[in-house]
C-alpha cells in the first residue's frame, strides 16, 4: 500500500520569509511524488513532480520540492513566500512499480502567509 | 485547449436520493479517476475508468458507481444518499491511466459540491 504523511495541519510564515511544507511519503517500490495546491471552492492545481533525476525540483509559482529518499521525505519550499501563497498544499504519491496508478494524497496542509 | 470540466458545480440533495455527476477530461486525455474530498480532509480515491472499464477501486461501498462513454467523458453516480455523503467530488484526468510513457500526473476539475440534507 502507498501513503503519504503531512504533519502539519498549518504553517505560518511572514511574507519574504522562507516557507517549508513537510511530506514522507511510504510506497513498496519506487516513487512518483507531486505537490498540488488547492485555493478555495477550487479544483487542485498541479505544482510540481519528481519522478526521478535530480533530487531538488523546480515547479511552478517560485515553489521547489527535494527529494530524501533515505528519509522517504518529499518537502515543498520557496525561498520567499507571499501573501498570494495562501492555500491548502496537498503531497501525492504513486507506487511506479504496484501497478496501482492512481495518486494517493496526505490531509492536507493550510498555509498562512501574513503581510 | 479545455481542461477537465464538471457538472454541476453545486448540489444539495436529501437523504435516500439519488445523485448523478459529470465530468469531461482535459483534451486527448482517455482515463478519468474520481475522487471524494471531504471538509478538512485530502482527496481519497473513489475509482478510475479507462477504456470505458472501472480499472481499479478505492475503499467505497457498492453505492458508488460510474459510467465512461466513447468520447471519454464520465459519470459519478451514488445511490441512497447519507448525510456522509456531503463532500467535494472532484474528477481528475491523465493518459493511458499513467502507465507506459505517463507519470500518471492528474489533472483537476473545479469539482462538484455536493450538500446532502
Amino acid at each position: 500500500a502507498q501513503s503519504v504523511a503531512q504533519p502539519e495541519d498549518q504553517v505560518n510564515v511572514a511574507e519574504g520569509n522562507p516557507l517549508t511544507v513537510k511530506c514522507t511519503y511510504s510506497v513498496s517500490g519506487n516513487p512518483y511524488l507531486f505537490w498540488y495546491v488547492q485555493y478555495p471552492n477550487r479544483g487542485l492545481q498541479f505544482l510540481l513532480k519528481y519522478i526521478t533525476g535530480d533530487n531538488l525540483v523546480k515547479g511552478s509559482y517560485g515553489f521547489e520540492a527535494e527529494f530524501n529518499k533515505s528519509q522517504t521525505s518529499f518537502h515543498l519550499k520557496k525561498p520567499s513566500a507571499l501573501v498570494s501563497d495562501s492555500a491548502l498544499y496537498f503531497c501525492a504519491v504513486r507506487d511506479m512499480n504496484s501497478g496501482y496508478s492512481t495518486l494517493t494524497f496526505g490531509k492536507g496542509t493550510m498555509l498562512l502567509v501574513s503581510p | 485547449d479545455a481542461g477537465v470540466t464538471q457538472s454541476p458545480t453545486h448540489l444539495i440533495k436529501t437523504r435516500g436520493q439519488q445523485v448523478t455527476l459529470r465530468c469531461s477530461p482535459k483534451s486527448g486525455h482517455d482515463t478519468v479517476s474520481w475522487y471524494q474530498q471531504a471538509l478538512g480532509q485530502g482527496p481519497q480515491f473513489i475509482f478510475q475508468y479507462y477504456e470505458e472499464e472501472e480499472r481499479q477501486r478505492g475503499n467505497f461501498p457498492d453505492r458508488f458507481s460510474g459510467h465512461q462513454f466513447p468520447n471519454y467523458s464520465s459519470e459519478l453516480n451514488v445511490n441512497a444518499l447519507l448525510l456522509g455523503d456531503s463532500a467535494l467530488y472532484l474528477c481528475a484526468s491523465s493518459f493511458q491511466q499513467g502507465f507506459g510513457t505517463n507519470t500518471g500526473e492528474l489533472f483537476f476539475g473545479e469539482g462538484s459540491r455536493l450538500t446532502v440534507l
